[in-house]
């Protein structure tokens, strides 16, 4: 069972434009939501988090909002720029207990120069 | 702050052969490490979750035999392959949870990539 959905697969943006990817989860005990960024032959970073008491957190260019009524949240990345070209993966997972993170299924971003 | 190394990087070794690979918490202590398993252009797979002290939860599926875990401290964690088969041959991943985090936070080796001939 696929927990945490994720959209687009791929993604080209022109250099400056908007960045979006689109995640929707089902488990509703789910209460902390990364994102994060993987370079090829790297380990994933993380970019930014949210929690479902906030509905948007901003760090520099990127932006996460969240719906919690629609189970969904969703990465911005603003001003996208070449060096931004990565897989970005959603995740999510529970405060308590075992905390493991179960992860979408990746968006591979081009941004063109 | 909050680096987490993996070493080694890259192995290459004979089938039947067993591997052990290393993820350390450079600046923080780390109650939970987690292992994955990453195949080209595919997510994270998460294996076991490795708690200072106690024994691995390990996932549906994955062969706690096969994949050993130890985690002797709250900065180390090893995986071993044993007798490693070319299926075994994957992006292996680490991340830890600092004991300090507010949050789930957690950070994530550089990945040792395994290949077994």
């Amino acid at each position: 069972q696929q927990q945490v959905k994720q959209s687009p697969q791929s993604l080209i943006v022109q250099k400056g434009g908007i960045s979006i990817i689109n995640c929707a989860y089902e488990n509703t005990a789910f209460d902390y939501f990364p994102w994060y960024q993987q370079f090829p032959g790297k380990g994933p970073a993380l970019l930014i988090a949210i929690r479902p008491d906030v509905s948007e957190k901003k760090e520099g260019r990127f932006t996460i909002s969240f719906n919690k009524s629609a189970k969904q949240f969703s990465l911005h990345i603003m001003d996208s720029q070449p060096g931004d070209s990565a897989t970005y993966f959603c995740a999510a997972s529970k405060d308590t207990g075992r905390r493991a993170l179960t992860f979408g299924s990746g968006t591979r971003l081009q941004v063109q120069p | 702050g909050a680096v987490v190394s993996q070493h080694p990087s890259r192995v290459i070794c004979k089938s039947g052969t067993s591997v052990k690979i290393e993820c350390r918490s450079l600046d923080f202590q780390a109650t939970t490490m987690f292992w994955y398993r990453q195949f080209p252009k595919q997510s994270l797979m998460l294996m076991a979750t490795s708690n200072e002290g106690s024994k691995a939860t390990y996932e549906q599926g994955v062969e706690k035999d096969k994949f050993l875990i130890n985690h002797a401290s709250l900065t180390l964690s090893t995986l071993t392959v044993t007798s490693a088969h070319p299926e075994d041959s994957s992006f292996y991943i680490c991340s830890a949870r600092d004991r300090r985090g507010v949050y789930n936070e957690q950070f994530f080796g550089p990945g040792t990539r395994l290949t077994v001939l």
